[in-house]
């Protein structure tokens, strides 16, 4: 049983084009992280948000979170191939990572 | 410098064989967590030691899984009489400290494991 759900579950865009992730969890948090998976590197941890914060930024990720609604979403801009790959929402429920899951983000050239 | 290894990358295992999967975290880590990733899925949390002590393993999905960290540093998931259900890939992350703080889980390549 998993704490979130991503949606879209796939997500197909042009190379320079905005990509937009959402994730709604089940319970109160501490933060949420966002993560990517791809076949080269595993799973890599891209921003953490805590439940504190509205808005965060690195680089060309913007993370949101509404605590109200039980959601966050994960804004790509200025899309690159090397953006492919699968990514997930968690959230820490003890020290256990908690994960979505995923989008599958598809960057075409 | 080294990030979280593990090891065989890939393993095929015939129903009711017994193996074993090898997870060598980042020097230092203090805590030492196992995730297992069906095909489409997002990882789950299996087990979570910290150094040698197994402080949670509500994740372990029965008796046949077993997992232990002897020593504080490497870490074996050892699955007796492997069903085809086990067919996943298995996760092993690492953090620098435990308990009542935040620290980033870095996460190893995985083990796919496929029981035929």
């Amino acid at each position: 049983s998993q704490q979130g759900e991503e949606d879209p579950q796939a997500l197909s865009i042009q190379e320079g084009e905005n990509a937009t992730m959402n994730c709604s969890y089940k319970t109160s948090i501490n933060n949420l992280q966002w993560y990517r998976q791809n076949s080269g590197r595993g799973l890599v941890h891209l921003i953490l948000i805590r439940s504190n914060e509205r808005e965060k930024h690195s680089g060309r990720l913007r993370v949101t979170l509404d605590t109200s609604k039980k959601s966050s979403s994960l804004l790509i801009t200025a899309s690159r191939a090397a953006d492919t790959a699968s990514y997930f929402c968690a959230t820490d429920y003890g020290n256990k990572l908690v994960f979505g899951a995923g989008t599958i983000l598809r960057v075409k050239s | 410098g080294a990030g979280v290894s593990q090891s065989p990358r890939y393993k095929v295992a015939k129903r009711g064989q017994d193996v074993a999967l090898r997870c060598d975290p980042i020097s230092g880590h203090v805590s030492l967590f196992w995730y297992q990733q069906a095909l489409g899925q997002g990882p789950e949390f299996l087990t979570y030691f910290q150094n040698e002590a197994q402080l949670d393993k509500s994740g372990l999905p029965s008796d046949r899984f077993f997992a232990e960290r002897p020593e504080g540093s490497v870490s074996t998931l050892k699955i007796q009489r492997t069903q085809q259900e086990d067919s996943a890939v298995y996760l092993c992350a690492s953090s620098l400290v435990g308990l009542g703080s935040y620290n980033e889980q870095f996460f190893g390549p995985g083990t796919r494991l496929t029981v035929l």
